[in-house]
Order: structure tokens, then sequence, then C-alpha cells
């Protein structure tokens, strides 16, 4: 079972600031990784898939990288509704795996 | 639009068996690489995948608890269910199911249903 590792596990961050989150994989997921964001009470919501691209109606300031075993989540400037948990998930081995989870605070 | 609703109980006892169903709309699981996965969130904690099936009928489960867990298909009423077995507290989550397309798709999650919050107390 491919083990995902996100850092930090709390991100503390002022509107506008970049935040910049990491998932990183026990063994080589290729590009197969993606990013949700899920908001207290309400389902996650996929944000990256395939590590760079951005998923339907997803804004700009999201941005995903890497491949092989390190991925990044980049977020150029908080917006109000970005605070939130974001969780890397990969789909190159089964069983599919989501990491703990990066949850990005307001400072 | 896609949409999902899981349905089913909020309290089941310890040794008893969870049924789930997730009925959906704005798809059909008999369009080739059409599926519905499962997904579980204890409170707090981070998600869990459970199990997943697609319209031609391939499932996949989770190991951890692939010898309690079933996953099966009525397309004619747009439905998913999933049963679990021999429940324990610790099984106490939300359970979400989830859309997946693997041709013409993103073949990840999307988008989720809301979430069924099961809690496992005698």
């Amino acid at each position: 079972e491919i083990v995902l590792t996100q850092s930090p596990a709390t991100l503390s961050l002022s509107t506008g600031e970049r935040g910049t989150l990491s998932c990183r994989a026990s063994q080589s997921v290729s590009s197969y990784l993606a990013w949700y964001q899920q908001k207290p009470g309400q389902a996650p919501r996929l944000l990256i898939y395939d590590a760079s691209n951005r998923a339907t109606g997803i804004p700009a300031r999201f941005s995903g990288s890497g491949s092989g075993t390190d991925f990044t989540l980049t977020i150029t400037s908080l917006e109000p509704e970005d605070f939130a948990v974001y969780y890397c998930q990969q789909r190159s081995n089964w069983p599919l795996t989501f990491g703990g989870g990066t949850k990005v605070e307001i400072k | 639009q896609i949409t999902l609703k899981e349905s089913g109980p909020t309290l089941v006892k310890p040794t008893q068996t969870l049924t789930l169903t997730c009925t959906f709309s704005g798809f059909s699981l008999t369009t080739s690489g059409m599926g519905v996965g499962w997904i579980r969130q204890p409170p707090g904690k981070a998600l869990e995948w459970l199990a997943l099936i697609y319209g031609d009928d391939d499932k996949y489960y989770s190991p951890s608890l692939k010898s309690r867990l079933t996953i099966t298909k009525d397309s004619s009423k747009n439905q998913v269910v999933l049963t679990l077995t021999n429940m324990d507290p610790v099984d106490t989550a939300t359970y979400f199911c989830a859309h997946r397309r693997v041709v013409g798709g993103t073949n990840w999650f999307d988008p989720w249903g809301q979430g069924t919050l099961v809690t496992v107390s005698s």
C-alpha cells in the first residue's frame, strides 16, 4: 500500500499570503496524484488531478506540481474561502490511498 | 449536472451489518468507464477509500476491509449499494459516495455526495 504523507499538518497563514502544501508518496505514483479541498461539514471537492491539472471551475490561484514521490499544492494568494483541509490521493496502485491532510487555518 | 446522495441508517449496533445506498443522477453506469466509489471519514480524521464499482461490474475493495465489504449496483435504479458487516464502534464515520469516470473524465472522484454520518453504538 502506498502511504501518502502530507506536511505540514497545519499551516497558519493570512489572507493574501502564499500557501505551499506538500504530499510525499512512499513509492512513485508517477503523476497519478490529486488534491481535494474539504470545508467543515462538506464533502471533499476535487481541485487538482494528475498532479497539475485544475479541475473544472477551480480558480487559477490553485496550482499543482510534482511527479514520482514529491508533490506540491500551491495557493498563490489565499482568499477567505480557501481556509480548509486539503487532502492528496493517489490512483497509481490499488488500494487507492489518501494523505492525512493539511489544515490551512487563519493566522 | 452530476449529483449523488447517500442514504441509510444513522445508528447501528455492534456486530450488525450496515447497508448504505448511493442514489445518483446525471450519468449512467451503463456508460463505458463510469464508476462509483465509497469513501469514509471518521470524525476529525482523514479520508479512507473503501470500494469502487464500474458499469462493467468490475469491483475493487480496500484490502483491510475486503472480507467485510460488498459493493453492488442497480443501473436501472441509478443506485450503488455498499454493505459492511460486523460493524464496530471504530466504523463510526461519515460515509461518502463519489463519481468516477475513466474514459472522457478525469478518472478521479468528482463530484462527491454530501455524506451520511453512521454511528456504531449499543
